[in-house]
């Protein structure tokens, strides 16, 4: 059983509609992540959470939101969609080596 | 700024050769080094980590040899099979275990029967 539950698992978006992918971890893990993946930039880092708390933000826009409603749910809320904003997301949980979910496959028309 | 870089980009071995990925950094405050595999479709497995204050680690035909004087590491795959053909990422993280890694770009290999 997965561990580190992402949904949805595949998601088509219109630019400039607004999306919340959903990231659910039960490992016991205090520190939860969202990283991007594309062909233009592979595993690409974009937040950090500790007990619910931002630590680290490496996403220049404000269109992407995380979300943190409990301790083992990191959600992230992306606004006006664009093109480029297409590519896998995966959330990751760790107390030492990030261990990662299956990923949201996000394409943007 | 990358601050993990990883050589090469693509690596083709023969089935039973040692495969040989390299990475180097530039942040002294790095004190974690895993390692990961990724096969199409999937998410990055982790494989093996590392701390600087061992320079060497071994996980059956995987071993991670690290050289803090130049800030570099690399991953050894000894008698390389076809299911280990796969893009490898190495990963740095600051000291504290919630500490985010940063990846390299990856090297994609694939090892021919």
């Amino acid at each position: 059983d997965p561990k580190i539950i992402q949904k949805p698992k595949y998601l088509v978006a219109v630019t400039g509609s607004e999306k919340i992918l959903i990231c659910e971890q039960y490992l016991g893990h205090n520190a939860m992540y969202w990283y991007r993946q594309s062909a233009k930039k592979p595993l690409e880092f974009m937040f950090s959470y500790s007990y619910q708390k931002l630590m680290d933000n490496q996403t220049a826009s404000s269109r992407f939101q995380p979300q943190s409603s409990k301790k083992n749910h990191l959600d992230l809320q992306i606004t006006a969609l664009k093109p480029d904003d297409s590519a896998t997301y995966f959330c990751a949980s760790s107390q030492q080596a990030p261990l990662f979910g299956e990923g949201t496959r996000l394409s943007v028309l | 700024q990358q601050q993990v870089r990883q050589s090469p980009q693509s690596l083709t071995v023969w089935e039973g050769e040692t495969a040989i990925l390299n990475c180097s950094y530039e942040d002294s405050t790095f004190d974690y080094f895993p390692w990961y595999h990724q096969f199409p479709g999937e998410s990055p497995a982790l494989l093996i980590a590392i701390r600087p204050v061992s320079n060497k680690k071994e996980d059956g035909r995987f071993t991670i040899f690290f050289n803090k004087r130049e800030k570099k590491f690399s991953l050894h795959i000894a008698d390389s099979q076809p299911g280990d053909s796969a893009t490898y990422f190495c990963a740095a993280s600051e000291r504290g275990n919630n500490n985010a890694p940063r990846f390299g770009a990856g090297t994609k290999l694939s090892v021919k029967p």
